[in-house]
């Protein structure tokens, strides 16, 4: 069963400052992908990440991607206030008849203090 | 080109009523994704549907909850004699084609009183 985890669940940080929120998943995927929620709203999609090495950059944000180490990467820089919301990782599955559906992770709540 | 489209936004059920959930793909789109979110928790996949099929429906309760795509016509997620537990944000996505990114709705916020 593919697994998810997010880490940290919850983050507090000063605008101006560098973070970065990791993303583990257990088994093995080629396909991630970065997502933003806004309180009571929908999902906004932030990056896809396909390959091993993968780097993608949008504005304060840049995500990575190590498939050997299962392992993503978010990284902020300069936070600003207006980056507060939900950031989930998501994998997609693999299945017996080919991949469908993602998995998610927990998601990371991050408040940006001005 | 309008995005995934859900509805209702809301929608208030008493226990033991049906829950009648619709999600009208992107043009184009063929296959739909429905996922449960629970409060402060991660978006969790439920079902798989292509036109009039039913590819992955392992991440579905076996009882009171079904879903369908027919050939013409939105996605219907229906969950029978709803309890408490059914509360949720219920979003769907859809994609052109397999492996493709996916496009989410607004969601459908179930409030079962």
């Amino acid at each position: 069963e593919l697994k998810v985890e997010q880490n940290p669940l919850f983050l507090s940080m000063q605008e101006g400052k560098n973070y970065t929120i990791y993303c583990n998943y257990s088994t093995t995927s080629d396909r991630l992908y970065w997502y933003r929620q806004d309180p009571g709203k929908s999902l906004e999609s932030l990056f896809v990440l396909l390959s091993n090495g993968a780097v993608k950059q949008e504005g304060r944000l840049m995500a990575s991607l190590d498939t050997k180490a299962r392992l993503s990467t978010l990284h902020i820089t300069a936070a600003v206030h207006d980056l507060s919301a939900t950031y989930f990782c998501a994998v997609l599955r693999i299945s017996g008849g080919g991949a469908d559906g993602l998995t998610f992770g927990k998601g990371t709540h991050l408040i940006i203090q001005p | 080109n309008a995005g995934v489209m859900q509805n209702p936004r809301h929608l208030v059920r008493r226990r033991g009523q049906e829950a009648r959930l619709r999600c009208s793909p992107m043009k184009g789109h063929s296959h739909v994704y429905w996922y449960r979110q629970l409060p402060e928790e991660g978006l969790k996949f439920m079902v798989y549907l292509q036109k009039e099929n039913i590819i992955d429906e392992s991440g579905m309760p076996k009882e009171r909850f079904s879903a369908e795509f027919p050939k013409e016509g939105p996605s219907i997620l229906r969950i029978q004699q709803v309890v408490r537990g059914d509360s949720a944000a219920y979003f769907c996505a859809s994609s052109p084609q397999l492996n493709t990114e996916a496009f989410f709705g607004q969601g459908t916020r179930l409030t079962v009183v």
